[in-house]
């Protein structure tokens, strides 16, 4: 199975702040990586597939980039609502794996 | 828009059997893949099995492989997980989620999700 790993797993930003978080693979998943933000007691919400695409309703601040076994989720100006926990996930063929989840909190 | 709901989750001792189900409206149901995933309490994302938008093709985690069984009623819009030989490690809030593809594809990310239904085994 194809691990993913996350780095940090939580780090403290402050509203404005530019974030980004790191997506490893342990091989090569070409773009097929999507990004998850959740909320405490919510379900997970699609960010960004293909590596770079936003969902749609997904604000423009997210962005994401990558290929190959590094992918990274930049967030250019947090806002308030941005606090949470981001998840990736490849989908480079079954099983579809996560990486650990980092936890994004107010500084 | 999709929703998906999910129901039957509850506490059960270990060993014994549990059946979720999933409710489907928004979208063209019988059209699409879906799967269940889980979360451990305080812990990250498991992908648990997936179902083609025509139940023709089913995968599962290793995890649960031999003892859930992932199904699908497109005249209903109801996907179920039946859980059978549950243990401890099993408790979870379950999840249903959909693919984003109209055909079967081994490719999936998860563009909408269910609330979720929470499943505690514990004697």
């Amino acid at each position: 199975d194809i691990q993913m790993t996350q780095s940090p797993s939580a780090l403290s930003a402050s509203v404005g702040d530019r974030v980004t978080i790191t997506c490893r693979a342990s091989q090569s998943i070409r773009n097929l990586l999507a990004w998850y933000q959740q909320k405490p007691g919510k379900a997970p919400k699609l960010l960004i597939y293909q590596a770079s695409s936003l969902e749609s309703g997904v604000p423009s601040r997210f962005s994401g980039s990558g290929s190959g076994t590094e992918f990274t989720l930049t967030v250019s100006s947090l806002q308030p609502d941005d606090f949470a926990t981001y998840y990736c996930q490849h989908y480079n063929g079954f099983p579809p794996t996560f990486g650990g989840g980092t936890k994004v909190e107010i500084k | 828009q999709a929703q998906l709901e999910e129901s039957g989750g509850r506490v059960v001792q270990p060993g014994t059997s549990l059946r979720l189900s999933c409710a489907a409206s928004g979208f063209t149901f019988r059209g699409y893949g879906m799967h269940w995933v889980r979360q451990a309490p305080g812990k990250g994302l498991e992908w648990v099995a997936f179902v083609s938008f025509d139940g023709n093709n089913k995968y599962y985690g290793d995890s649960v492989k031999g003892r859930f069984t992932i199904s699908r009623d497109n005249s209903r819009n109801t996907l179920s997980l039946q859980m059978n030989s549950l243990r401890p490690e099993d408790t979870a809030v379950y999840y249903c989620a959909k693919d984003p593809w109209k055909a079967f594809s081994t490719s999936s990310y998860f563009d909408s999700w269910g609330q979720g239904s929470l499943v505690t085994v514990s004697s």
